[in-house]
């Protein structure tokens, strides 16, 4: 198994930009998770899906932050205007979803992004 | 020790020497505790976890103890390895169908060969 796909790696765009990063979760996996960390907040949950349906957005910062899940293997999260205090590694997580399984939550290597 | 919402505190340990990092958490409706450790540059990567039933559950070289009575978790880490030098963090879920876990800050450890 691949494990969680996500990009790109790196991310460098200008202040103002709109950014979209990608995910894709691990096969047969129902719960999506998008989560921003940074030095001073720690790890941060933006939002999470199951079964490709937005259950919790409530750590979405604001407007200019959207994701979609159009299908189980495919989710992105857009900044549109990206600002410099967007800057963050953004993670994308999977886990089975299912009530009774355990609750493990299985990380992608994480997207780098710098908005200048 | 750690609790969610602070500093991210340090451990520092000589090789060879066991490790303990600990985590208290405020939500008496958790069920279900995982340990993370990231290493820089990666993701967090799942390294044991406990349901509230249980208050010890052993892994390699690795232990996690849960006091629900003060709402304390640690880990306890055996023979601690210069590749065990990461940020650990601990993770609780409220159970039911809400699949949300929330994360401490993390402590980092080092690992002094």
């Amino acid at each position: 198994d691949a494990g969680v796909i996500q990009s790109p790696r790196h991310e460098v765009t200008e202040m103002g930009q709109e950014v979209t990063l990608r995910c894709k979760p691990i096969s047969g996996h129902n719960s999506l998770f998008w989560y921003r960390q940074t030095m001073m907040r720690g790890l941060e949950l933006l939002i999470y899906f199951n079964n490709n349906v937005p259950i919790d957005d409530s750590g979405m910062p604001e407007d200019r932050f959207s994701a979609k899940m159009p299908n189980a293997s495919f989710s992105t999260l857009k900044i549109q205007p990206s600002e410099p205090r967007d800057s963050a590694v953004y993670f994308c997580a999977s886990s089975l979803g299912q009530v009774g399984s355990s609750g493990e939550q299985f990380f992608g290597p994480g997207t780098r992004l710098t908005v200048l | 020790g750690e609790s969610v919402g602070l500093h991210l505190p340090t451990l520092s340990v000589q090789e060879g020497d066991n490790s303990i990092i600990n985590c208290a958490y405020s939500n008496s409706a958790s069920d279900y505790f995982i340990w993370y450790k990231q290493e820089s540059g990666k993701g967090p990567q799942f390294i044991i976890d406990i349901r509230s039933n249980m208050d010890k559950r052993q892994g390699q070289r690795v232990t996690v103890l849960l006091n629900k009575t003060v709402k304390h978790l640690s880990l306890q880490i055996a023979a601690t390895q210069p590749g065990d030098s990461a940020v650990y963090f601990c993770a609780e879920n409220s159970g039911g169908s809400n699949y949300k876990l929330t994360f401490g800050k993390g402590t980092l450890l080092t690992v002094n060969p």
